[in-house]
């Protein structure tokens, strides 16, 4: 059975600060893929990154980078300088190759990012 | 503008009622998927489809309805069956079927509440 754990429940920043959102998981496949998506107020879902279990090179976005970690099982998030517009529910999500279903991406629980003005 | 419309935004219902949520995708995906949001429980899966007139139930389904009459639309039926309704559902796709590299694409949700 996969999993997603986002410790995280809710992070309050203030404009301009550093901020890193936490995701570990646990999967029995050994290819695998892991994402982040973020859901603003309006609600809808968007897509940021998609890594894939071979692929541990960090990856930097703008003031976004992502650090996965295979030894530590953790895909975290990284946003430098947070900004208002950055507060959102951010999302961590897993999905397998193996057969049952695995494919079906499983997501944390969220974290939930306020950044103050 | 390609994209997953979810209508309608809010919706309110009886008790004993049936209602449904509609989902449509004009992004030409196979696979589509409900998903029930609560507080501080992240996505749980309802149902999911990989192609037109199959479908699958996922870790939510009781209480729960859905079809796949045509690739485009994959309309969610919250049944009488269903206690606690009250919840955010999302609808999404992803191009490809059973396929773990799959992003998936949401719409922008409907809100249902019990009268």
């Amino acid at each position: 059975a996969q999993k997603v754990t986002q410790a995280q429940t809710e992070i309050s920043v203030v404009e301009k600060e550093d901020v890193t959102l936490d995701c570990v998981y646990e999967t029995r496949d050994t290819t695998y893929y892991l994402f982040w998506y973020k859901q603003p107020p309006s609600g809808e879902l968007v897509f940021l990154i998609r890594r894939n279990s071979f692929d541990e090179q960090n990856e930097i976005s703008g003031r976004y980078s992502w650090n996965f970690q295979k030894s530590t099982s953790s895909f975290n998030f990284t946003i430098t300088a947070s900004q208002v517009v950055d507060s959102a529910v951010y999302f961590c999500a897993l999905s397998g190759t193996a057969s049952g279903g695995s494919y079906i991406p499983t997501f944390g629980r969220g974290t939930s990012l306020i950044v103050h003005p | 503008d390609g994209g997953i419309t979810q209508s309608p935004k809010y919706l309110f219902r009886k008790e004993g009622q049936n209602v449904t949520l509609s989902c449509e995708q004009n992004l030409n995906h196979d696979a589509m998927y409900w998903y029930r949001q609560d507080p501080g429980q992240g996505l749980r899966l309802i149902y999911y489809s990989q192609i037109v007139n199959d479908f699958q139930k996922g870790d939510i389904a009781e209480g729960y309805s859905v079809s796949r009459e045509k690739k485009e639309s994959f309309p969610l039926t919250v049944t009488s069956a269903q206690k606690n309704p009250t919840a955010f559902y999302l609808c999404a796709s992803s191009r490809d079927r059973a396929v773990a590299k799959n992003i998936q694409y949401f719409g922008a949700g409907t809100r249902l509440s019990v009268l």
